[in-house]
């Protein structure tokens, strides 16, 4: 149980393309997803807090417009990273919370790698 | 202020020794969450462990154990026998306030190599 996935786990695009990624949890509901940034060999940066049915809370720094999140569902959320430029490359990763059971544990999906040529 | 500090940044052991990763969090709140979590070199993040605030007990799962102490404020992680497979990236986590904005507050990761 409590299984994530993401989708793409890679891309590549030209700058100035958006870029959606899709993170989805499979066997459990999820009103929260959290989405991550994490640079090579470093820590986990939370970028957003995404609320089913409500706004995205965005942590200080993180631009709203630049990275659009929507979480329709209570087994989806999405990131768009839009007009994606060099510096955007990054490893994106998203977790849930399930809604029912283990209320505090985040599970994570297996990451996007996002290259902005 | 809450942090989690991971003090050793890379450790490498031969396989079938013992290690242990060490995590020290800081926070006034009383009720908590600490978590372990794995990264391979896939890059998914792999929960092993919670444990809350209020309980103090000790863990064994298989090769792996943790010990919590709220007197230290630590919350370490010991491997036993190492295995190749045990080689990846592990996190100590906490989490403060649980319910609807819980944040995960990660250290900073410690790359554990097993050598065969």
């Amino acid at each position: 149980g409590a299984v994530v996935s993401q989708h793409p786990s890679r891309v590549i695009c030209k700058s100035g393309t958006s870029v959606k990624i899709e993170c989805r949890s499979l066997d459990f509901q999820a009103t929260t997803m959290f989405w991550y940034r994490q640079f090579p060999k470093q820590s986990l940066m939370l970028m957003a807090t995404s609320n089913e049915g409500s706004k995205a809370t965005y942590e200080q720094g993180v631009e709203k417009d630049k990275f659009l999140i929507n979480h329709a569902s209570l087994t989806l959320s999405t990131l768009t990273v839009t007009s994606a430029h060099p510096e955007d490359s990054s490893f994106y990763i998203c977790s849930a919370r399930d809604s029912l059971f283990s209320f505090e544990t985040q599970y994570f999906g297996p990451g996007t790698r996002l290259l902005v040529l | 202020a809450q942090k989690v500090t991971q003090a050793q940044t890379e450790i490498s052991v031969v396989e079938k020794e013992d290690v242990t990763l060490d995590c020290v969090y800081e926070t006034r709140d009383t009720t908590y969450y600490l978590f372990w979590y794995k990264q391979p070199p896939s890059g998914e993040l792999v929960f092993l462990i919670r444990r809350n605030s209020f309980d103090e007990q000790n863990e064994i799962s298989g090769r792996y154990s943790w010990n919590f102490q709220k007197s230290t404020s630590s919350f370490n992680f010991t491997i036993t026998a190492s295995q190749v497979v045990d080689s990846a990236v592990y996190f100590c986590a906490l989490s403060v306030s649980p319910g609807a904005t819980n944040k995960l507050i990660f250290g900073t990761g410690t790359l554990l190599a097993v050598q065969p």
